[in-house]
């Protein structure tokens, strides 16, 4: 069955600085990440995908096959980063299982 | 813009209810599903839905079941509800079929059961 693992369940960084959550998996197949973001108040909305290998507000995420892992990183973080982030893995059948998901705040 | 709509935005509800909720999407996408979004759970799987009358479980779908009619509306429905189903309950829908479509999501539903 497929897992998908983000360690930290709240991130607290300062504007300015880098960020990385972290994501990892397992799936046996060939896997299909994304991640999520959830703007306080606002819904759930695709920030980015793997397969697209495009940075979306600074954001970047590289899939490391050997360590099944799909870290979201920006080099400086902005006051309005601050969001619940979860990354979601789609299996061949189109579903998509989620993490528990991460809070990041990013301080003044 | 996908735009995926929630018929209630909160619900509060007794012990022992039936409770519908709905959910409506305008870009013809086929597939379709109930999450529920708890602190610290994440987003769990209720039951999907690839096609018209076509329902599939997923990873939590004890107390709920499901119904497709239309293509556009996906309708979630607690047989009686309980306190322990007291969430906030999140529809999706994703076009095409296989593992590159992204999810839509829809505003949310905080159903409370008292």
């Amino acid at each position: 069955a497929q897992r998908v693992t983000q360690p930290e369940k709240l991130l607290s960084v300062f504007k300015g600085a880098p960020v990385e959550l972290k994501c990892n998996y397992s799936y046996s197949g060939s896997p299909e990440l994304f991640w999520y973001v959830q703007y306080s108040r606002q819904r759930l909305q695709l920030l980015l995908r793997h397969i697209s290998r495009e940075s979306i507000k600074g954001f970047t995420a590289d899939l490391n096959k050997g360590e099944t892992s799909f870290h979201l990183k920006k080099p400086f973080a902005q006051e309005e980063d601050s969001a619940m982030y979860y990354c979601a893995l789609n299996t061949n059948a189109g579903k998509s299982t989620f993490g528990d998901g991460t809070t990041l705040t990013v301080k003044p | 813009d996908v735009k995926v709509t929630q018929s209630s935005r909160y619900l509060v509800k007794r012990t022992g209810e039936k409770v519908f909720l709905e959910c409506v999407q305008d870009m013809d996408h086929e597939n379709m599903f109930w999450y529920r979004q708890d602190p610290g759970l994440g987003l769990r799987l209720i039951y999907f839905s690839y096609d018209v009358k076509m329902k599939e479980k997923g990873d939590i779908p004890e107390g709920y079941s499901v119904s497709r009619e239309k293509k556009e509306r996906f309708s979630l429905i607690l047989e009686s509800a309980s306190t322990n189903q007291t969430s906030m309950y999140l529809c999706a829908s994703s076009f095409g079929y296989g593992k590159l479509s992204p999810l839509h999501f829809g505003n949310g539903t905080r159903l409370t059961v008292t």
